[in-house]
């Protein structure tokens, strides 16, 4: 079983829609937990980490289900800019040295 | 900015020659991790160090591959005899402890023809 994995997608959303991504994680000694966004052809760059409690950046929600081993995050009144792929992090258990990705959830906002 | 750089930004070369690559992170990644990415694919990890020393490598990593990061600071990863399998983004990542973020390079697309 992979460490981390996450719907590839695509998904495709008009404009303004509420899209949501899961990512399951193997490990449930996992401690930190991010999204990143990553564009075209682009490094990725982080999105915003999750915590335990849940936490808001603007339109975007983060949750972390540690009973179910999954994160999620929730975007809200898409924008064509929010168009990218997701990647989900997880860190392997406490104090590894590797950190697994998910294959990202690509997001189309259509006009 | 993240802090991270990498060059050269892209490399094109020819089955069977070696390249190298190089990242300069900041002074406060004392952790420092090399990816490799290809179209449609999350991240797979490389390698990674805590400052100096080399603490993991993984099982994708074949005796071709190999990197340093001498005192801790800038890391160089060079891939020997390339075959065109190796075509990919080589990310560099910077961090500093377990729980922050990490940074990405802006990456390094090589292209082995």
């Amino acid at each position: 079983r992979k460490e981390v994995e996450q719907d590839p997608g695509p998904f495709n959303v008009p404009e303004g829609a509420t899209v949501a991504f899961n990512c399951t994680y193997s490990n449930s000694a996992s401690q930190s937990f991010f999204w990143y966004r990553q564009d075209c052809r682009k490094e990725p760059k982080l999105l915003m980490s999750v915590y335990s409690s849940g936490n808001e950046d603007g339109r975007f929600t983060a949750q972390l289900n540690r009973a179910s081993q999954y994160i999620s995050l929730l975007i809200r009144d898409s924008k064509l800019s929010d168009s990218a792929t997701y990647l989900c992090v997880v860190n392997g258990q406490t104090g590894a040295n590797n950190l697994f990705f998910g294959t990202g959830t690509r997001l189309t906002v259509i006009p | 900015d993240t802090g991270v750089s990498q060059n050269p930004r892209h490399k094109i070369t020819k089955r069977g020659q070696n390249v190298t690559f190089r990242c300069d992170p900041i002074s406060e990644h004392n952790r420092l991790y090399w990816y490799r990415q290809t179209l449609g694919q999350g991240p797979e990890f490389l390698t990674y160090f805590q400052n100096e020393a080399q603490l993991e490598k993984s099982r994708l990593l074949s005796d071709r591959f190999s990197a340093e990061r001498p005192k801790g600071s800038f890391s160089t990863l060079e891939i020997q005899r390339t075959e065109q399998g190796d075509s990919a983004m080589y990310l560099c990542v910077g961090g500093s402890s377990y729980n922050s973020p990490l940074h990405f390079g802006n990456g390094t697309r090589l292209t082995v023809t």
